[in-house]
């Protein structure tokens, strides 16, 4: 079991561009779910979803798009890159009820 | 609002010792559940213990558990025999329902320096 899986680990963008951060996880996780971490702020909600098919917003979702065409993969994607969304950026998944969340290693994103 | 408090930005503890860290909750949710993590300088966050809402008992991992006052919302981790590896941020973070799905909200977290 790989667990779950994210790249790349580190990027650097420059204002406007758009890029995709990749995760998968191998478990057969109905849930999983993007956060961004920034000093001093814990880790906060981008998107999530339960199912294939399925996604929705969590509390910071402007400047991304998510979709979830499998179970295994959940793709963050970023339009126009801000120095904002300069962050480390986690994906985890679990099962859908009473489950432990796992994390991904984490990708840090600098946006100049 | 605020839904998870960590109100300790930082502590101390000498190698050896046990230490408890500080988490209060805000939720109208009967089900819900409280998780602790730990993350390390190296950046991953790690599992460490669950106590969901219903549970009766407290949370007990290894050489962690958690102290769970549910009158009080509070969720408090106790590592006993701090270890100089156990020296990390720590956040507190609850599942609660919104809408039918369920969230995972987590507090701003801790650092914890174990002194040998």
């Amino acid at each position: 079991n790989a667990g779950v899986t994210q790249t790349p680990k580190f990027q650097v963008l420059k204002t406007g561009q758009s890029m995709t951060l990749q995760c998968a996880q191998d478990m057969n996780h109905e849930y999983m779910s993007w956060y961004r971490q920034d000093p001093g702020m814990g880790l906060r909600l981008i998107h999530y979803s339960v199912g294939a098919g399925i996604t929705d917003q969590g509390e910071v979702p402007n400047g991304y798009n998510v979709s979830r065409s499998t179970t295994e993969d959940f793709p963050l994607r970023l339009l126009s890159a801000a120095p904002s969304q300069t962050s480390v950026y986690f994906c985890a998944s679990r099962r859908l009820v009473r489950g432990e969340q796992y994390f991904g290693p984490g990708t840090r994103l600098t946006v100049t | 609002a605020q839904k998870i408090t960590q109100t300790q930005p930082g502590m101390f503890v000498q190698e050896k010792e046990a230490v408890t860290l500080d988490c209060t909750y805000d939720t109208s949710d009967q089900s819900y559940g409280l998780f602790w993590y730990k993350q390390p300088s190296s950046g991953e966050m790690i599992f460490l213990i669950y106590q969901g809402s219903y549970d009766e008992q407290n949370a007990t991992e290894g050489r962690y558990s958690l102290n769970f006052q549910k009158a009080r919302k509070s969720a408090n981790l106790v590592i006993s025999a701090s270890q100089l590896g156990d020296s990390a941020m720590y956040f507190c973070a609850m599942r609660e329902s919104q809408g039918g799905s369920e969230k995972l909200v987590f507090g701003k977290g801790m650092k914890l320096t174990v002194n040998p």
